[in-house]
C-alpha cells in the first residue's frame, strides 16, 4: 500500500509547454518533499515545504503544499529537456520519510 | 566535498546466495538510510542507522539487515535472497536524520537477483 499517489505516472511533452504533478496522500505530513532522479544516479532533493498552504518557487518550478498538509502539488513553466527525468514526493511522518509512485517526464525539443 | 559513496555499483547473484551492500555517507554525516527502488513499489524505507544503532525499521522481512561503524559506514545485508530482492538499493546520509535535514543519495547498488 502506497501512502502517498502521485498522477499522472508518465508525462511527455513538448518543450517550452508547462506541466503540473500532483502527490496524494489521505495521511497528514509533517513535511513533503520534492525530489528529481535521473537514470543511473540517486534522487536529489528540489525542495522541502513544512507548513500547509505554502508555496515555494525555484526558477521555473512552483511547489504547493496543502492546507492540511496531505498533498502537494510541481508545477513546471516552459519545460526544458533538462528537466527530464523521474520526480518523486516525500512525506515525512514521524521519523520515517514515505516515497510517493513516482511520475516520469520527458521533455521532447 | 565528496558525496554519498556505494559499492558495488552492480552486483548479480543466485537465489538463496546472500549479499552486502556498503555506503560510505558524507563526511561529517551521522545518519544513514537505506532504501530499496524497483518499478512496481516504488522507494521503500529500509532503516535508518544514526551513531551506530537503528533508529528506524521499514516493514522489511528479517532477511534484510544492516549496520553503522563508528566511521558512519553502512553496510546492509540480504540473506537468502529471492527472485523479489533485484532492485537498486539506495542509501542516503544526512546530518543527524533531523526532520528538516536533507538527505543525500548515492547513486546506488543495481542487484540482479537470477
Amino acid at each position: 500500500t502506497q501512502l502517498l499517489e502521485q498522477s499522472p505516472q508518465f508525462l511527455s511533452i513538448q518543450e517550452g509547454e508547462n506541466l503540473t504533478v500532483y502527490c496524494n496522500s489521505s495521511s497528514v505530513f509533517s513535511s513533503l518533499q520534492w525530489y528529481r532522479q535521473e537514470p543511473g544516479e540517486g534522487p536529489v532533493l528540489l525542495v522541502t515545504v513544512v507548513t500547509g498552504g505554502e508555496v515555494k518557487k525555484l526558477k521555473r518550478l512552483t511547489f504547493q503544499f496543502g492546507d492540511a498538509r496531505k498533498d502537494s502539488s510541481l508545477h513546471i513553466t516552459a519545460a526544458q529537456p533538462g528537466d527530464t527525468g523521474l520526480y518523486l514526493c516525500a512525506g515525512r511522518t514521524g521519523n520515517q520519510f514515505y516515497f510517493g509512485t513516482g511520475t516520469s517526464l520527458t521533455v521532447i525539443p | 566535498k565528496a558525496g554519498v559513496t556505494q559499492t558495488p555499483r552492480y552486483l548479480i547473484k543466485t537465489r538463496g546466495q546472500q549479499v552486502t551492500l556498503s555506503c560510505s555517507p558524507i563526511s561529517g554525516h551521522r545518519s544513514v538510510s537505506w532504501y530499496q527502488q524497483t518499478p512496481g513499489q516504488g522507494l521503500q524505507f529500509l532503516f535508518e542507522y544514526f551513531s551506530e544503532t537503528q533508529r528506524n525499521k521499514g516493514n522489511f522481512p528479517g532477511r534484510f539487515s544492516g549496520r553503522q561503524f563508528s566511521n558512519s559506514r553502512s553496510e546492509m545485508n540480504v540473506s537468502t535472497l529471492e527472485l523479489g530482492d533485484s532492485a537498486l538499493y539506495l542509501c542516503a546520509s544526512s546530518l543527524a536524520g533531523g526532520a528538516t535535514d536533507t538527505q543525500y543519495f548515492g547513486p546506488g547498488t543495481r542487484l540482479t537477483v537470477l
